[in-house]
């Protein structure tokens, strides 16, 4: 069983249309990332959300972390064909505060039509 | 926020033999970390790798398959031993902090044939 479950696992979607990716988990985090991966790059990151309920925009792309932090989701506005990659959601897991391991969810390939 | 020069970029190789992965960071690093992303899937981390310890592996992954070294603060190799098609993956480094997010190399392609 994953620790993270993204979804859905593949959308693809014309320029210009709304999209929302979902982060989920029966586990409480104390924080969250979300990371976008292009063909033959590693993860870039995109944000960190720590408060419950917080929300944060980038741009075309708006971030939110669940009231009791154990989902996440990711709403972008008006696609665009530079939107097209991997997303992914992370957390830290671990005892070494401030250098945990991060574990990944299962992934979300995004597909822009021009 | 650190910048990681990984290679090689991608490699073919016989199956039965080893690939060393090199990864070099611009600034000192405390702890890097190897992961595994097979075709189509996330990332799995394979190790951490800590200056002057032995690497800790995650479930799933041994050090005779997967040996780390971690010379100083700003080096680490990751070897993929005694290879088969099972191993054709994108091999990547990172480096980071919880609160400053995390670096990603842009990952080795390995096809094992």
């Amino acid at each position: 069983t994953q620790l993270l479950e993204q979804s859905p696992q593949f959308l693809s979607i014309q320029e210009g249309e709304n999209l929302t990716v979902y982060c989920n988990s029966s586990s409480v985090f104390s924080s969250l990332q979300w990371y976008r991966q292009e063909p033959g790059e590693g993860p870039v990151l995109l944000v960190t959300v720590v408060t419950g309920g917080e929300v944060k925009k980038l741009k075309r792309l708006t971030f939110q972390f669940g009231d009791a932090r154990k989902d996440s989701s990711l709403h972008i506005t008006a696609a665009q064909p530079g939107d097209t990659g991997l997303y992914l959601c992370a957390v830290p897991i671990g005892s070494n505060f401030g250098n945990e391991k991060l574990t990944f969810g299962t992934g979300t390939r995004l597909t822009i039509i021009p | 926020s650190a910048v990681i020069s990984q290679k090689p970029s991608r490699d073919i190789c016989q199956r039965g033999t080893s690939l060393t992965i090199q990864c070099q960071v611009d600034s000192q690093v405390t702890m890097m970390f190897w992961y595994r992303q097979q075709p189509g899937q996330s990332l799995t981390l394979i190790a951490t790798a800590n200056q002057g310890s032995e690497a800790t592996y995650e479930s799933g992954f041994v050090i005779d398959k997967f040996p780390i070294s971690r010379p100083n603060l700003t080096f680490s190799t990751l070897t993929v031993s005694n290879m088969s098609p099972e191993d054709s993956s994108i091999y990547l480094c990172s480096v980071g902090q919880t609160r400053y997010g995390y670096t990603f190399g842009s990952g080795t392609r390995l096809t094992v044939v």
